[in-house]
């Protein structure tokens, strides 16, 4: 099936510092959406964007729908240390209605 | 307003055991759709209904199967399991239509020994 490529897998950073994750694929997407899931948790939902270039902020988050609609980046000012957790983008494929694909997760990790 | 609610929060089947898993969304959403997740596969797409109907289909055996009732709460039924089903199921729910938006659930964590 179609994949997205998150990156990094993972990333260690100390407090305070600023992250930047992205997700690309070689197909148009309709929409990118940006998840947060804690050990044992279902993933909760971040960020939302449905226009190509359209960048939007959650507090500390931001995130942008890339001008050729084939990648997504999201960016976390001055992190905290329950920041950690893992990272998900998910799009909606052109064409392909009512189904989320997931990139593999950015693993990350906040040394206080 | 409650989210997703996914019950049980943990199985434990024996292979070739079948297992139900239930799914109630948001109050107002009509889309719910099911996803296993894996260390080595991430989340997988299983399938999506919209009033009672699938929409949508992962490429997942016939084994897995699923339903949605009149008042949108869903639910899915694996059959005859085996050692590989061992995931993490969860639910999702959204309005539908074009807002794609899908709130989880916490998930079911099902181990097949």
């Amino acid at each position: 099936g179609q994949q997205l490529n998150q990156s990094p897998q993972s990333m260690f950073i100390q407090e305070g510092e600023d992250v930047s994750m992205n997700c690309t694929s070689s197909s148009i997407f309709n929409t990118w959406l940006w998840y947060k899931q804690d050990p044992g948790e279902g993933p909760v939902l971040l960020i939302a964007l449905y226009k190509a270039g359209e960048l939007t902020s959650n507090g500390r988050l931001t995130a942008q729908f890339g001008i050729t609609r084939k990648d997504s980046f999201l960016n976390i000012s001055a992190s905290i240390p329950s920041d950690v957790g893992i990272y998900f983008c998910a799009g909606q494929l052109k064409g392909s209605n009512y189904k989320l694909t997931f990139g593999k997760g950015t693993l990350l990790t906040v040394n206080p | 307003k409650a989210g997703v609610t996914q019950t049980p929060r943990y199985l434990i089947k024996t292979r070739g055991q079948q297992v139900t898993l239930s799914c109630s969304p948001i109050s107002g959403h009509r889309s719910v759709s099911w996803y296993q997740q894996t260390p080595g596969q991430g989340l997988q797409f299983l399938f999506e209904y919209f009033s009672e109907t699938q929409r949508n289909k992962g490429n997942f055996p016939g084994r897995f199967s699923g339903r949605q009732f009149s008042n949108s709460r869903s639910e899915m039924n694996v059959s005859t399991l085996e050692l590989g089903d061992s995931a993490l199921y969860l639910c999702a729910s959204s309005f539908g239509g074009g807002n794609t938006e899908a709130f989880f659930g916490q998930g079911t964590r099902l181990t097949v020994v």
